[in-house]
């Protein structure tokens, strides 16, 4: 039973690079999610797939934030020109819509580090 | 805004004690979730609570869901080193939707 996975665990960049996350979600799991989370805070909402349409972004994914699950499977979260203040853990959790509650399952993060 | 406010932030506590954690909302919410997060790492799903008044134990852990289904708390018993983390609680307005996260409580059990 594989969990939710996400690659690369960490990554250094430049200010005024692009990068881009994938998230590989639990393989029954319809639902996908995309947090942030900055040391000694919780995880902060960015935006959440049902399939493969994007059903809520939040106002912290600014225009330089996009984030796509083109087949409904996997999903990438991609930053342009990052800056400093980007650098965080980016969280992916999925979890399956017609359960009576709805359990969010994480994968390990994602370090970004922009320097 | 927090919408769910977590206490202590911080807590250090010799093996053997008993504490428990809390996290407060004036908002109500379908569901609660708690997780405990190691560093650099995810944060993992202990248990989720649903029905307002509802207790659930996991081992050592005790975690219940106000009645108002506003709050929730988790008591752990006999605290040993290996509960030190980072333990977070999460609210679900509306079954599906996006969790809301408390800040968190650092435990740090000393052997």
């Amino acid at each position: 039973d594989t969990g939710v996975s996400q690659d690369p665990r960490h990554k250094i960049t430049k200010r005024g690079q692009n990068v881009t996350f994938r998230c590989d979600p639990i393989s029954e799991h319809n639902r996908l999610y995309w947090y942030r989370q900055t040391l000694g805070q919780g995880p902060e909402f960015l935006t959440y797939f049902q399939n493969e349409a994007q059903l809520e972004k939040s106002r912290l994914l600014s225009d330089r934030f996009s984030a796509e699950r083109p087949k409904g499977s996997f999903s990438t979260l991609e930053i342009q020109r990052t800056e400093q203040g980007d650098s965080a853990m980016y969280l992916c959790a999925s979890s399956f819509r017609d359960r009576a509650y709805n359990e969010q399952f994480f994968g390990p993060g994602t370090r970004l580090t922009v320097l | 805004t927090q919408l769910l406010e977590q206490s202590p932030q911080f807590l250090s506590i010799q093996e053997g004690e008993n504490l428990t954690v809390y996290c407060n909302s004036s908002s109500v919410f379908s569901s609660l979730q708690w997780y405990r997060q190691e560093p650099g790492e995810g944060p993992v799903l202990l248990v989720t609570v649903v029905t307002g008044g509802e207790v659930k134990k996991l081992k050592r852990l005790t975690f219940q869901f106000g009645d108002a289904r506003k709050d929730s708390s988790l008591h752990i018993t006999a605290a040993q080193p290996g509960d030190t983390g980072l333990y977070l609680c999460a609210g679900e307005r509306t079954s599906g939707s996006r969790l809301t996260f408390g800040e968190g409580t650092q435990l740090t059990v000393n052997p």
